[in-house]
């Protein structure tokens, strides 16, 4: 089956710094990827949706010079979290969509802010 | 819009026992709905999917989810739940009848316990 490959699964990071986490569709071209965050107990919340070689589309709420998204390729796309700072620690999940495969997530990263 | 309410934050049931998850949706058009189970720091497995046609669904792990419109409810059952069934459950409704975007939508989640 399909398999979104997202690394890293974890990172430390220091408040001021920017993070960057890739997410790759092993065996299929995404058509569209997904950015979520999810906090502790809680659902996944939608950041922002990318198209292959367009501007991502963010969610209300979500600020798109902090949260910078890259869908470079049909099966590479990316989210940097730039002057992180500890509010931005969370769990962030990314979701490619292919015609024929449906909806495939990614294993997530951890990213903790210190 | 569309949106998903799962009833139940969390559910607590002993080994072998039926497993019923709740779910109910909103949706303008004809919905595609999802359950994805969560396991401790890892990402989203699909369990089931509805689109068209059946409407009880059967997926892996022997759960399965009947999808009614007149209910507008899509509950996930396990005859006999397995320790290893513990984990964060999601239901999901996708928008991509009425866009090509194609987003999901969760519901808040439920986690399940399963007691020996």
């Amino acid at each position: 089956g399909a398999v979104v490959s997202q690394h890293p699964s974890r990172v430390i990071c220091k408040s001021g710094t920017s993070v960057k986490i890739e997410c790759r569709s092993l065996d299929f071209q995404a058509t569209t990827m997904f950015w979520y965050r999810q906090f502790p107990k809680q659902s996944l919340m939608l950041m922002a949706t990318s198209n292959e070689g367009s501007k991502a589309t963010y969610e209300q709420g979500v600020e798109k010079d902090k949260f910078l998204i890259n869908h470079a390729s049909l099966t590479l796309s990316t989210l940097t979290v730039t002057s992180a700072h500890p509010e931005d620690s969370s769990f962030y999940i990314c979701s490619a969509r292919s015609w024929t495969d449906g909806y495939t997530f990614g294993s997530g990263t951890r990213l903790t802010v210190v | 819009a569309q949106s998903v309410t799962q009833l139940g934050s969390h559910v607590s049931v002993s080994e072998g026992a039926l497993v019923l998850l709740r779910c109910n949706y909103s949706s303008s058009v004809p919905p595609y709905l999802f359950w994805y189970v969560q396991y401790p720091n890892q990402g989203l497995q699909l369990l089931l999917k509805y689109t068209t046609g059946a409407t009880l669904v059967k997926g892996i792990n022997g759960f399965e989810a009947e999808f009614k419109k007149s209910e507008t409810s899509f509950h996930l059952t396990k005859p006999s739940a397995h320790m290893s069934d513990a984990a964060e459950y999601f239901c999901a409704v996708s928008d991509l009848r009425s866009s090509n975007t194609g987003k999901l939508i969760f519901g808040q989640g439920t986690t399940l316990q399963v007691k020996p």
